[in-house]
């Protein structure tokens, strides 16, 4: 079945720092991508999607590419605030039936002054 | 223009017992989903529901049973409660209008303990 690995967290960086959180998805066909955010005592909030191979999303300064030959959706941010500090969801949803949504495991970010 | 809203925001129940929580869907959205998210990990599908009707579960038994009203809110119920159903159960709307690329819009969840 349809599936989302994460890398395992904490991840733990100091502020301005380069952020890399790696994704990669087993489906069948091509799904749609995600990128969910979990702030403390919230639910999720997206963050970005691509809904296509060689799709970029991007929002709030975080990026992912959807790369359909690696199966990888790997969010990036070029500069990490104390205010990014979440879990963060990466996520699957087929673009055929149902709105189904699969997630990973999560990773959580942790951002120091 | 509210958001999806749940309730309640917690709630501690004991072993054997049952529990409704509540979800009011974005305004405009007419599909309801419910997902459990147990502590640290991610949230899984429990089951959706559209035109009160459920069209879609996930792996879940038969003690998880759900309901749509016509104003498209929705109730969650889970019946015997084992220590192992305590998680965040999150609620998401979204709008068949916008087809299978709609967005779903997440609650803040309801946070279920069992002891």
């Amino acid at each position: 079945g349809d599936s989302v690995t994460q890398m395992e967290g904490p991840v733990t960086l100091s502020e301005e720092a380069c952020l890399t959180i790696n994704c990669t998805y087993t489906a069948t066909g091509y799904p749609s991508l995600f990128w969910y955010v979990q702030y403390p005592g919230e639910g999720l909030q997206l963050l970005l999607k691509a809904t296509k191979a060689d799709d970029k999303g991007s929002n709030k300064g975080f990026e992912a590419t959807y790369r359909k030959e690696t199966t990888s959706f790997h969010l990036e941010k070029g500069s990490v605030q104390v205010s990014d500090s979440a879990v963060y969801f990466c996520a699957l949803r087929r673009n055929t039936g149902f709105q189904k949504l699969v997630f990973g495991t999560g990773t959580r970010l942790l951002v120091s002054p | 223009d509210a958001g999806v809203t749940q309730s309640p925001t917690h709630l501690i129940k004991t072993r054997g017992q049952q529990v409704t929580l509540r979800c009011s869907p974005k305004s405009g959205h007419d599909t309801v989903s419910w997902y459990q998210q147990a502590l640290g990990q991610g949230p899984q599908f429990i089951f959706q529901y559209y035109e009160e009707e459920e069209r879609q579960r996930g792996n879940f038994p038969d003690r998880f049973s759900g309901h749509q009203f016509p104003n498209y809110s929705s109730e969650l119920n889970v019946n015997a409660l084992l220590l192992g159903d305590s998680a965040l159960y999150l609620c998401a709307s979204s709008s068949t209008r916008l087809g299978v690329t709609g967005e779903l819009f997440f609650g803040e969840g309801s946070r279920l303990t069992v002891l």
